[in-house]
């Protein structure tokens, strides 16, 4: 089990541009979450996606999208990057529903997002 | 909204015990976590305990739950100089809700 993966581990773009992040979740997972983790902070919620909708979102603005795909991978967009959105973003897979199995949430190792 | 507070910095010696403290506000949080963030990387669950137990041991962890003063410890027996990272307390209102994390704690094992 490969358990989550996310591409790509960093990148560097400059204010203005586009991004695209992408996550793949651990097996068996069908929920995806998006954090961001400024430097010196914790995590912050985004927004999470299951059966491919957006179904919470955190306190971010609409530059902030993404998508989940059938094979429940995710991607998370985000447009007109500013120098504040410099973080590492952090994808987090779970199981949808209630009971012991779905209380774990597993991150990936994170994409370092460097705007210039 | 949640928050999640914790102290910023413990520094302990090689085999000495260590006890990372965290508050919360919401009394509704039903999942408390401790996850542990080494430099560059990603995060790691170590342990999780549901807000109807008061302890639960894992090993060296033994996570405490005050649930009236709405506070968790995370207590790490034999700290060894592998141990030193930023231990990150999160709280949920489910098992697949969003997580709130407090800013986290640093932890320096000294030999």
């Amino acid at each position: 089990d490969a358990g989550v993966t996310q591409s790509p581990t960093h990148l560097i773009k400059t204010r203005g541009q586009q991004v695209t992040l992408r996550c793949s979740p651990k097996s068996g997972h069908d929920t995806v979450s998006w954090y961001q983790q400024a430097l010196g902070q914790g995590p912050q919620f985004i927004f999470q996606y299951y059966e491919e909708e957006e179904r919470q979102r955190g306190n971010f603005p609409d530059r902030f999208s993404g998508h989940q795909f059938p094979n429940y991978s995710s991607e998370l967009n985000v447009n007109a990057l500013l120098l504040g959105d410099s973080a590492l973003y952090l994808c987090a897979s779970s199981l949808a529903g209630t009971g012991v199995l779905n209380t774990e949430a597993f991150f990936g190792q994170g994409t370092r997002l460097t705007v210039v | 909204g949640e928050d999640v507070e914790q102290s910023l910095f413990l520094s302990v010696r090689e085999g000495d015990s260590s006890v990372i403290n965290c508050t919360y506000t919401d009394s509704s949080s039903t999942y408390l976590y401790w996850y542990k963030q080494e430099p560059g990387a990603g995060l790691q669950l170590l342990t999780y305990i549901f807000s109807n137990m008061d302890m639960k041991q894992d090993q060296r962890l033994t996570v405490l739950l005050n649930k009236k003063d709405k506070h968790l410890s995370l207590r790490i027996a034999d700290t060894q100089t592998g141990d030193s990272a930023i231990y990150f307390c999160a709280a949920s209102q489910g098992g697949s809700e969003k997580l709130v994390f407090g800013k986290g704690t640093k932890l320096t094992v000294n030999p």
